[in-house]
């Protein structure tokens, strides 16, 4: 089963607003990572959060960890119609030794109207 | 450029018939990745190769195997393709990225595989 979780499955706001979307997993990880995936395109790495850390911001985009809930969050402020995307959060975390894997949820489909 | 080169791009295969798929990468990354990705899906954990020499099984390894033949390359190959294995298939390599600030993944542009 997948590690990652997101919520909400679908986001559909208005160009200028905020956008938030949740990510919940289920075992001890070494970071977090959320990517962005245009119809039919590769990912694009967004932003990386440590596990020590809670909170990490880069442009518009911020990011919150909670590993005491095992949650994170992803904002974008201000919001463009070119966000327009899915949003996955993955996490990096050991399965024994140096067997490190990336784990997917099912990501957030954003639509931003103009 | 630097980074995780997949081929082919795309392919359509018959039933039954057999087909590799090829990753390579140049960051003498330690470990690599296939992902498969279904439509609304987020990516799923085929294989991978922690180091040369070693590959472990990850949440979707039936029909499935897998060769890493150097530190470079890590290849995917299908025996006998089904039409459930119709997906868009993802290579990716993993080790410390300064400027993400901790172990990160580089991703293939993906590889589209229809099977009929």
């Amino acid at each position: 089963s997948q590690q990652g979780e997101e919520d909400p499955q679908a986001l559909s706001i208005q160009e200028g607003e905020n956008a938030t979307m949740n990510c919940s997993y289920k075992t001890s990880i070494n970071n977090l990572q959320w990517y962005r995936q245009n119809s039919g395109r590769g990912l694009v790495h967004l932003i990386l959060i440590r596990s020590n850390e809670r909170e990490k911001h880069s442009g518009r985009l911020r990011v919150t960890l909670d590993t005491s809930k095992k949650s994170s969050s992803l904002l974008i402020t201000a919001s463009r119609a070119a966000d327009t995307a899915s949003y996955f959060c993955a996490t990096d975390a050991s399965s024994g030794g140096s067997n490190y894997k990336l784990t997917f949820g099912k990501g957030t489909l954003l639509t931003v109207n103009p | 450029n630097a980074g995780v080169t997949q081929t082919p791009k795309f392919q359509v295969l018959k039933t039954g018939q057999s087909m590799t798929l090829q990753c390579a990468q140049d960051m003498n990354h330690n470990s690599m990745y296939w992902y498969r990705q279904d439509p609304g899906m987020g990516l799923r954990l085929i294989y991978y190769s922690a180091s040369e020499g070693t590959t472990d099984k990850g949440e979707v390894p039936n029909g499935y195997n897998v060769s890493r033949l150097n530190k470079r390359e890590f290849s995917l190959r299908l025996e006998s393709a089904a039409p459930s294995q119709t997906s868009v298939y993802f290579c990716a390599s993993r080790d410390r990225d300064r400027e993400r600030g901790d172990y990160g993944y580089t991703f293939g542009s993906g590889t589209r595989l229809t099977v009929v």
